[in-house]
């Protein structure tokens, strides 16, 4: 069964500072995608990352998929209170199928 | 802009009622999902369907079924509600990026409905 390991659970920051948050599985993937949702809505997609070790940037965020693509990770730099929900990596299972992490809650407090 | 729209945000049913779940995408996406989120276990497939009248079971399939009788519109059906299908759902839809190919394309969500089963 493929798994999806994201770390911390929880995190609560004060608005400036930077985060890490990781997705770890023992499974290789293809390509591996991170969403943000907020209170009270979907989740929406902010990147999708498919090459070993490539580098995103989006704006304050920048994600790495990791040289052997079985892990991700997520950088904030310079929190802010916008950057509050949860975040959520997932990855394909089959033709039509993604599999999600249990997700990262980050609260940024001004 | 893309849409994804449910039927309701929240919804209180009693234990044994039959509940219907309407999700609709403007999108002309062949794929369509439906999951469910709980805290601490992330986002659980319950069905798919890649196409009109086609459907597949995902992860957690028992005590749902599903309907899909347009391109734009996948239903889930609970047949006979219990407390243990308290949750929020998650209807999300894509276009297929073809049978075989790195399936990479951006999955559009709904809302989310809220339920209840008392």
């Amino acid at each position: 069964t493929q798994l999806l390991e994201q770390s911390p659970q929880f995190l609560s920051i004060q608005e400036g500072e930077n985060l890490t948050v990781y997705c770890n599985s023992s499974s290789v993937f293809s390509s591996l995608q991170w969403y943000r949702q907020e209170p009270g809505e979907g989740p929406v997609l902010l990147v999708t990352v498919v090459t070993g070790g490539e580098v995103k940037k989006l704006k304050r965020l920048t994600f790495q998929f990791g040289d052997a693509r079985k892990d991700s990770s997520l950088h904030i730099t310079a929190a802010q209170p916008g950057d509050t929900g949860l975040y959520l990596c997932a990855a394909p299972s089959g033709t039509y199928k993604y599999i999600f992490g249990t997700g990262t809650r980050l609260k940024v407090l001004a | 802009d893309v849409k994804v729209t449910q039927s309701s945000r929240y919804l209180v049913k009693r234990t044994g009622e039959k509940v219907f779940l309407e999700c609709v995408q403007d999108m002309d996406h062949e794929n369509m999902f439906w999951y469910r989120q709980d805290p601490g276990l992330g986002l659980r497939l319950i069905y798919f369907s890649y196409d009109v009248k086609m459907k597949e079971k995902g992860d957690i399939p028992e005590g749902y079924s599903v309907s899909r009788e347009k391109k734009e519109r996948f239903s889930l059906i609970l047949e006979s509600a219990s407390t243990n299908q308290t949750s929020m759902y998650l209807c999300a839809s894509s276009f297929s990026a073809g049978f075989g190919t790195v399936f990479d394309y951006e999955q559009y969500f709904g809302p989310g409905t809220r339920l209840t089963v008392t």
